[in-house]
């Protein structure tokens, strides 16, 4: 299995950015994906998940309403879009694989992270 | 406020068995399986435990899981210098409709 996150950067707050994991190594339809991030310091916190077919989404209530994940299963490709960042936001975003096709059941491998800055 | 509730900190002597609690509810544990995630500061989080006792192949067999009712455990038997890492346990919380996870509990070997 291998994740590889990109699209991080420095944004300015109320900016939009657009992260998107590639994902080899395994069946990529048959599992559902997450996005978890952990900003400096601080611990772990899942953000969204989809299920592998992409047909139903979840979403932390801290990003609701802002962040909405996707996925193209042709491509095996996730993304997040995020809008309306706020310097709370600021953290190491993890594309992370899921262990069966709904998210219930947990996370099973994860990808090296891309840093995410809302700054002005 | 973390949903699941670990310890901020324990440490042990190598050799040691150090024992991290995670209490979680009736909405979380007490119906999903637990996962624990081991995570050495500057690199990404790895699934140590899965199903609340299983473990992933290439997980050495002094890390060891258990759970009753809302609350989880994971226990390292004979602690060593490259267990000292941050560890987070996790569920699906069906209220929330989310994957929760606890605050991390650093372990420091002495």
């Amino acid at each position: 299995v291998q994740l590889l996150e990109s699209g991080g950067g420095l944004v300015q707050p109320g900016g939009s950015l657009r992260l998107s994991c590639s994902a080899s190594g395994f069946i990529f339809d048959n599992y559902a994906m997450n996005w978890v991030r952990q900003a400096p310091g601080k611990g772990l916190e899942w953000v969204s998940a989809i299920t592998g077919s992409g047909t139903t989404t979840h979403h932390a209530a801290s990003v609701k309403g802002r962040f909405t994940i996707s996925r193209d299963n042709s491509r095996r490709k996730l993304y997040l879009q995020m809008n309306s960042l706020r310097a709370e936001d600021t953290a190491v975003y993890y594309c992370a694989k899921d262990s069966f096709s709904v998210p219930q059941f947990g996370v099973d491998h994860w990808g090296q992270g891309t840093l995410v800055t809302v700054s002005s | 406020q973390s949903v699941l509730t670990q310890p901020p900190s324990a440490s042990g002597t190598p050799g040691q068995t150090v024992t991290i609690s995670c209490s979680g509810s009736s909405s979380n544990i007490a119906v999903n399986t637990a996962n624990w995630y081991q995570q050495v500061p500057g690199t990404a989080p790895k699934l140590l435990i899965y199903g609340s006792n299983q473990r992933p192949s290439g997980v050495p067999g002094r890390f060891s899981g258990s759970r009753s009712g809302a609350s989880a455990s994971l226990v390292i038997s004979g602690l060593q210098s490259e267990d000292e890492a941050d560890y987070y346990c996790a569920s699906w919380d069906d209220g929330l409709d989310a994957y929760v996870f606890g605050a991390g509990t650093k372990v420091v070997v002495l």
